[in-house]
């Protein structure tokens, strides 16, 4: 069965820490891979996707994330963490019918 | 920018009773998502409609759920009685169709249900 998962439930790292949340997923095919924020009582705001092609993609507010299938692993990082990124992050799976597979996120808390 | 527009943001309703929720996704968008998300886990699909036709519907609590699309532009998502286990947020996010690559999903603020 098609799956992801988010191993950390919470990471806290100080400001202009680097960070990196890790995300597992379990997908028949070649995987179409997402990541999303969600700020608390909101909706989810895309930060990058991989459909294909070049394994390192980068997304908006400096974050990248690096697709390794020998690991089937999809983590998300960003080199230098601001206060304004503590939220909860999701990582997801495209179903063939279009849908996505969410993992149970992660929460990022940022100290100062 | 075009945003997918939910509403109502917050709503508290009591068990048994009735509750709707409105989505209109962005213009031209044929494809529609439903998903709940409860506190502490990430969203799970309920429905999803291609134009007014529903898609997958598999996970839809279909003996007190209901979802319309009736001219595949806004949705309507109902709970009829609303029970304990309902208080969730609930998310819309629409797509765009068509061949080549995956289509991004785009989320509304999503409407916070409690029920008491």
């Amino acid at each position: 069965a098609q799956s992801v998962t988010q191993p950390d439930i919470h990471i806290t790292v100080s400001e202009g820490a680097s960070l990196e949340l890790r995300c597992n997923y379990s997908y028949g095919a070649t995987p179409y891979l997402f990541w999303y924020v969600q700020s608390p009582g909101q909706g989810l705001q895309l930060l990058l996707k991989y459909f294909s092609g070049d394994t390192l993609v980068q997304g908006i507010k400096g974050f990248e994330a690096e697709f390794k299938r020998s690991q089937s692993s999809f983590n998300l990082r960003k080199p230098s963490v601001h206060w304004s990124d503590a939220a909860e992050y999701f990582c997801a799976v495209k179903r063939s019918q279009g849908n996505l597979i969410f993992g149970k996120g992660t929460k990022l808390s940022v100290k100062p | 920018e075009a945003e997918v527009a939910q509403s109502p943001r917050y709503k508290i309703t009591e068990k048994s009773q009735a509750v709707a929720f409105w989505c209109d996704p962005i213009s031209g968008h044929a494809t529609l998502y439903w998903y709940r998300q409860i506190l502490g886990q990430g969203p799970e699909l309920l429905v999803q409609f291609q134009d007014e036709s529903v898609v997958d519907d598999s996970q839809l609590p279909k003996d007190r759920f209901s979802a319309e699309r009736l001219k595949g532009v806004d949705s309507t998502l109902k709970i009829q009685p609303a029970e304990l286990g309902d208080s969730a947020m609930y998310l819309c996010a629409s797509s765009s169709s068509g061949t080549g690559n995956p289509r991004e999903q785009y989320f509304g603020p999503g409407t916070r249900l409690t029920v008491t």
